[in-house]
């Protein structure tokens, strides 16, 4: 079975651009979470979504960041404009909540931010 | 706030050398305890769920235990492939989809 999948798996952009990441969860899986992993903080939850609505944003760290979930298949997190400062490992993740309170995280996307 | 912290923050151990981690949570009506497997580049594995005092789960070379303060992960024997970073989680109740992570162990297992 193909787990989370998330692209692009590296980012690499400068300062003020616009950056655009996207997530695959399981299919159907019926939570789909946000998390940014950095050495200082660790691994953070941005915001999280049950069957395609937003639940709880209050991880977003600006108004700078957006996530949207048009379908159960698809959900994007948008940086604009982006900082160094939101360098960082970016993690989708998705929960069956049927099958119980595990989630499953996917490979990842590391963004640089120049 | 709800907080979870784990020690050591890395561990060094020949290979055949048992230990333990430590993750000690504060959170407000704890729903569920999670221990996940991290690999470099990787996301992290889920490897057990934790709901009540007393609860132990096991699998392989690893055994996770829970009391009202805190989770231990056992590994026994451990081998050089069990080399990762371990991460403790914690939800809270009501739909307990907020995970609050720890900083995680580094786990090196050497020959």
């Amino acid at each position: 079975d193909a787990g989370v999948i998330q692209s692009p798996r590296h980012e690499v952009t400068e300062m003020g651009q616009e950056v655009t990441l996207r997530c695959k969860p399981i299919s159907g899986h019926d939570y789909l979470f946000w998390y940014r992993q950095t050495m200082m903080r660790g691994l953070e939850l941005l915001i999280y979504f049950n069957n395609n609505v937003p639940i709880d944003d209050s991880g977003m760290p600006e108004d700078r960041f957006s996530a949207k979930m048009p379908n159960a298949s698809f959900s994007t997190l948008k940086i604009q404009p982006s900082e160094p400062r939101d360098s960082a490992v970016y993690f989708c993740a998705s929960r069956l909540s049927s099958q119980g309170d595990e989630q499953f995280f996917g490979p990842g996307t590391r963004l640089t931010v120049l | 706030e709800d907080q979870v912290t784990q020690s050591p923050e890395a561990l060094r151990l020949q290979e055949g050398e048992s230990s333990s981690l430590n993750c000690s949570y504060t959170v407000s009506g704890l729903r569920g305890l999670f221990w996940y497997r991290q690999d470099p580049g990787k996301g992290p594995e889920f490897l057990f769920t934790l709901y009540s005092a007393g609860e132990e789960k096991e699998k392989e070379r690893l055994k996770a235990t829970l009391t009202k303060k805190e989770s231990f992960l056992h590994i026994t024997a451990p081998k050089p492939e069990d080399s990762a970073t371990y991460l403790c989680a914690a939800s809270a109740g009501g739909g307990g989809n907020k995970l609050t992570f720890g900083t995680g162990t580094q786990l090196k297992v050497e020959l």
